[in-house]
């Protein structure tokens, strides 16, 4: 398996433009999570789904914050309006119930820089 | 609420020491505990899983042992190398969904 896979690696926009991130979980995983990292504050968990439904969602710092899951393949993340707190690393991460274990496996990131 | 702290925060070391990574967390309740190697730049690896039941794991030069009672878990990497350079997270998982994270420990191995 190609494992998690998100997209872009890099963005850089200007404050108050919107901004998508990709992921794409690895196939048959039925949780996927977003996390936000940065220096101030660590890695913080976001949201997170299972079987693509939303479970919670109380990480998400502000209304402009919103994720979707419309199938088993594939999530967003958006940002509108971004502002330049808003520039920090952001992983996608799927675990599968199946194996009982619950390991979780990170995407490389999508650095995202505000200006 | 949980909180999970690494002690310490950085650690710089010569290549084929033995060394300990420390986590502890406020709350025993825990599903399991994870560690992660993050290089720089890059995306979070699995080094091991510790299941609330088990006492250790151990993949190759690490081991991870966890106390669920006294809330600690650590990391120890044996014959360190300089590809150990990295920095090691830990994270637990309360109820087998969301982990929290810890701050992370930021270790340099020179030659």
């Amino acid at each position: 398996d190609a494992g998690v896979i998100q997209s872009p690696r890099h963005e850089v926009t200007e404050m108050g433009q919107e901004v998508t991130l990709r992921c794409k979980p690895i196939s048959g995983h039925d949780y996927l999570f977003w996390y936000r990292q940065t220096m101030m504050r660590g890695l913080e968990l976001l949201i997170y789904f299972n079987n693509n439904v939303p479970i919670d969602d109380s990480g998400m710092p502000e209304d402009r914050f919103s994720a979707k899951m419309p199938n088993a393949s594939f999530s967003t993340l958006k940002i509108q309006p971004s502002e330049p707190r808003d520039s920090a690393v952001y992983f996608c991460a799927s675990s599968l119930t199946a194996t009982s274990s619950y390991e979780q496996y990170f995407g490389p990131g999508t650095r995202l820089t505000v200006t | 609420k949980q909180e999970v702290t690494q002690i310490p925060a950085a650690l710089s070391v010569p290549e084929g020491e033995n060394l300990v990574l420390n986590c502890s967390f406020t709350d025993s309740a825990i599903y399991n505990l994870q560690w992660f190697r993050q290089d720089p730049g890059k995306g979070l690896t699995s080094l091991l899983l510790i299941q609330s039941s088990q006492r250790e794991q151990t993949s190759g030069r690490l081991n991870a042992s966890l106390d669920k009672s006294s809330g600690r878990s650590t990391l120890y990497i044996a014959a360190s190398q300089p590809g150990d350079s990295a920095t090691y997270l830990c994270a637990v998982n309360p109820d087998t969904d969301k982990l929290i994270f810890g701050t992370g420990t930021r270790l340099q191995v020179f030659p």
